[in-house]
């Protein structure tokens, strides 16, 4: 089984459009995030969710919308995609905060999303 | 912005070669240190988690040391095989309620058989 899923692995889709990639994790951990692998192979945080909760969102357009349902699963929503959304993006989980403990992180395969 | 640094940005070695790499991080607020070992077409996975000035720690032939005075980590592989090959990745952590992780970018490894 797979602790932390997410899909789809590809995306292809034209600018302007809107999509999502789901992400689901089966350790019942409380904190999820969503990192972006950027043009310089950095992986950098977007967003961190605790408990359904979100607690960063570092200063990602509002294009980019996480929706977290329930503790397992931590969506992500992008409209309007533009050329510059073109990246890897991936998703964690941590049983408890990262920052307040030693938490390691536990990550997806990543989404390669491609915007043409 | 955190400055985390690794070098070399990658590295080739032959199969039973030892071989070691460096994350620099800021050396103020530190909580902890992680590095994560990332194969091509898998997901990160953490190797360790380290937190106190002289920690070391091993796995199998991979071990660790951690300075927090001048904010460095050496990650070393003894007897480096094919499988080994992958991207080392470090992760600083400056703690406090933030939730979050400034990663290096990594040093890519390559053993050769």
């Amino acid at each position: 089984d797979t602790a932390v899923s997410q899909t789809p692995k590809y995306l292809v889709t034209q600018m302007g459009n809107d999509k999502s990639i789901k992400c689901e994790q089966n350790l019942g951990h409380d904190t999820m995030y969503w990192y972006k692998q950027d043009s310089k192979k950095f992986l950098k945080i977007m967003f961190s969710y605790n408990n359904k909760e979100l607690i960063i969102n570092e200063t990602v357009p509002n294009r980019f919308s996480p929706k977290s349902p329930d503790k397992a699963h931590l969506n992500l929503h992008i409209n309007s995609l533009e050329l510059g959304d073109s990246a890897v993006y991936f998703c964690a989980s941590s049983q408890d905060e990262v920052g307040l403990t030693n938490e390691k992180l536990f990550f997806g395969s990543g989404t390669q999303l491609s915007v043409l | 912005i955190l400055n985390v640094e690794q070098s070399p940005q990658s590295l080739h070695v032959q199969e039973g070669d030892s071989t070691n790499f460096t994350c620099s991080f800021p050396s103020s607020n530190f909580y902890a240190l992680h590095w994560y070992r990332w194969e091509t077409a898998k997901s990160p996975e953490a190797l360790f988690v380290m937190t106190l000035n002289g920690d070391e720690k091993k796995k199998g032939r991979i071990s660790a040391t951690l300075n927090t005075k001048e904010g460095y980590s050496y990650l070393y592989i003894k007897g480096s095989q094919p499988e080994d090959s992958a991207t080392y990745l470090c992760a600083f952590d400056g703690g406090g309620s933030n939730y979050k992780l400034t990663f290096g970018k990594g040093t890519l490894l390559t053993v050769n058989p």
